[in-house]
């Protein structure tokens, strides 16, 4: 099994609209979590962390479910700009990275 | 001046040529790490560098070969490589290694192998 799983997708929705995804880790001594964003042929960058409380940044909302072990991520009034493969992000001291889900945004 | 910085961005090698991949943080982080990355793949963990020491070593084939002089300065050694090394080569560095903080990639080397 995967240490990190995620729907690669794509994710095609026009914008204005709101888009979700999840993402399952299999090590539940996994402290820390975060969402990464990488866009095309460019390197990863810190999107945002996710707190067990959930976390809310703008339009991105991350919330974590310890429990059944998957965290998410919201995105609402999608922007063109939101265009990019969004990486989850996995620690348990060393972070382990999922393949990441495609989301286009389109006018 | 972006945080962590590679050099260079692309790079296209015979099997039988030998080069090397350079990274530089200007973070003042005490870990570094080597990330492969292939299409539709997860980043691959390579090697970690803590205080200049190699701390972990991923199983990765001895045709590659890190290189960590000072905590700033991190160097991927490449020789004889195969195809299916092309891939996106990814250096970041964290602050801590063993902390659970993000950490923060340089540019990357796009390598294509020929």
């Amino acid at each position: 099994r995967k240490e990190v799983e995620q729907d690669p997708g794509p994710f095609n929705v026009p914008e204005g609209a709101t888009v979700a995804f999840n993402c399952t880790y299999s090590n539940s001594a996994s402290q820390s979590f975060f969402w990464y964003r990488q866009d095309c042929r460019k390197e990863p960058k810190l999107l945002m962390s996710v707190y067990s409380s959930g976390n809310e940044d703008g339009r991105f909302t991350a919330q974590l479910n310890r429990a059944s072990q998957y965290i998410s991520l919201l995105i609402r009034d999608s922007k063109l700009s939101d265009s990019a493969t969004y990486l989850c992000v996995v620690s348990e001291g060393k972070l382990s990275f999922g393949a990441g889900t495609t989301v286009t945004v389109r006018a | 001046e972006t945080g962590v910085t590679q050099t260079p961005r692309h790079l296209v090698m015979g099997m039988t040529n030998k080069k090397s991949l350079k990274c530089e943080q200007h973070l003042g982080h005490n870990a570094m790490y080597w990330y492969k990355q292939s299409a539709k793949k997860p980043l691959e963990l390579m090697f970690v560098y803590s205080l200049e020491e190699r701390v972990e070593n991923n199983s990765v084939p001895s045709r590659f070969s890190p290189e960590c002089p000072n905590s700033s300065h991190l160097f991927l050694h490449l020789h004889t490589l195969q195809p299916e090394d092309s891939a996106l080569y990814l250096c970041a560095s964290s602050p801590f290694r063993t902390e659970n903080t993000e950490a923060f990639f340089g540019q990357g080397t796009r390598l294509t192998v020929v």
